[in-house]
């Protein structure tokens, strides 16, 4: 197993387009987690699944968003009607239960212009 | 509701410099601790952690132990080295892991 992966690492986009990116978590984790970190900040927390259930969301996610975990493997996250304000890294990390730290992907750098 | 607060950087050292990063929290109950570590262009990787109370984490010489009475997590190293140049975040974790804002730290050769 390689970790966890993100793609595209890198997303240049207009706003009012849509963009999804997709994570792939370490095969055996059953929590998948979705991060925003914008420059001189720490990663602020998005979303979280357990298995393909979603079970908790920020009030940072706003109704632009929307993150799916269909068959408790993959997730992908995706913003609709980007704006400036969006642009950021977007770091998924995937974990087994709660008890155990998280291992984070490298992230997708979206840049909406 | 939890936070973490962390020195502010960037923090400069010159190699072989003794390091302190400090690290307090705020939580309702008894959270694990982490100290995370993101070189540059590399994601975040787990630098070490402490479940409760005075429990010591450590790792490639860097430790930090949980004080539950200052409610304090500091990261020291006695030794830096140029290799240790990254970004630092302290962390807490009740059902998801909440960070602080990072500290830069630059070490001079």
């Amino acid at each position: 197993d390689t970790g966890v992966s993100q793609d595209p690492r890198h997303k240049i986009t207009k706003r009012g387009q849509n963009v999804t990116f997709r994570c792939d978590p370490i095969s055996e984790h059953n929590r998948l987690y979705w991060y925003r970190q914008t420059l001189g900040q720490g990663p602020e927390f998005l979303t979280y699944f357990q298995n393909e259930a979603q079970l908790e969301k920020s009030r940072l996610l706003s109704d632009r968003f929307s993150a799916e975990r269909p068959k408790g493997s993959f997730s992908t996250l995706e913003i609709q009607r980007t704006e400036q304000g969006d642009s950021a890294m977007y770091l998924c990390a995937s974990s087994f239960g709660d008890k155990y730290g998280y291992t984070f992907g490298s992230g997708t750098r979206l840049t909406v212009v | 509701g939890n936070s973490v607060t962390q020195m502010e950087g960037p923090v400069t050292l010159s190699e072989e410099a003794f390091l302190t990063i400090n690290c307090t929290y705020t939580a309702t109950g008894y959270p694990s601790l982490f100290w995370y570590v993101q070189y540059p262009g590399e994601g975040l990787q787990l630098l070490l952690k402490a479940t409760k109370a005075d429990d010591k984490g450590s790792n490639k010489g860097f430790e930090a132990t949980y004080r539950k009475e200052t409610t304090s997590f500091h990261l020291e190293k006695g030794s830096v080295q140029v290799s240790d140049s990254a970004v630092y975040f302290c962390a807490l974790k009740d059902d998801k892991i909440i960070f602080g804002k990072g500290t830069r730290l630059h070490i001079l050769p």
